[in-house]
């Protein structure tokens, strides 16, 4: 089974900050197929990145992703109030399919 | 507009059962595999498992493998998982989502598992 392990468990910012989200997994992704979602309280997961570094139908260029091997990053280019949550990275490179235990962004 | 709109989850006691159903519009559902992913109270995002779009291959995660059976039913754009000997470690909200990555999710069914 493949871990993956976010770092740092919370980030403290503010709005208009860059925020910086690492994902690091315990074997390779030979291919780009990590995944980020967006989750707030009382609220199903949304997808915002794909194949590493697509962004999902809707999502706001100021999302991006980054990343080869067992290094993936989000980074948000200048945080919106809306945008504190918690971020989870997932693997579909193999079954079964893993998610990290998350990154809760906070103000 | 995608909808997944899951049902059926409750409060059971260990050792029950347990049926869920996902009924999904706004898409070509006969074309997409289907996946169930849970959420205990306060934790992260756990993979349950997997339909392909002809139900030709299935997947689940081990700590439901024999336990859980997904199914699902074009004709009705329904997806379903049944649940036996239910435990107390089952407990979370189980999330319908479409395709590979994931892309939509329903709104979530809760499913409690105490004596």
């Amino acid at each position: 089974e493949i871990v993956l392990t976010q770092s740092p468990g919370t980030l403290s910012l503010s709005p208009g900050e860059r925020a910086t989200l690492s994902c690091r997994a315990s074997q390779s992704l030979t291919s780009t197929n990590l995944a980020w979602y967006q989750q707030k309280p009382g609220q199903a997961p949304r997808l915002l990145i794909y194949g590493t570094s697509s962004r999902a139908t809707g999502i706001p260029d100021r999302f991006s992703g980054s990343g080869s091997g067992t290094d993936f990053t989000l980074t948000i280019s200048s945080l919106e109030p809306e945008d504190f949550a918690v971020y989870y990275c997932q693997q579909y490179f193999a079954s079964p399919r893993t998610f990290g235990q998350g990154t809760k962004l906070e103000i | 507009e995608v909808q997944l709109v899951e049902s059926g989850g409750n409060l059971v006691k260990p050792g029950g059962s347990l049926r869920l159903s996902c009924a999904a519009s706004g898409f070509a559902f006969s074309n997409y595999a289907i996946n169930w992913v849970r959420q205990a109270p306060g934790k992260g995002l756990e993979w349950v498992s997997s339909i392909s779009s002809t139900s030709a291959y299935i997947s689940y995660a081990d700590s439901v493998k024999g336990r859980f059976t997904i199914s699902r039913d074009n004709a009705k754009s329904s997806l379903y998982l049944q649940m036996d000997s239910l435990r107390a470690d089952d407990t979370a909200v189980y999330y319908c989502t479409t395709g590979i990555t994931f892309d939509y999710w329903g709104q979530g069914t809760l499913v409690t598992v105490s004596s």
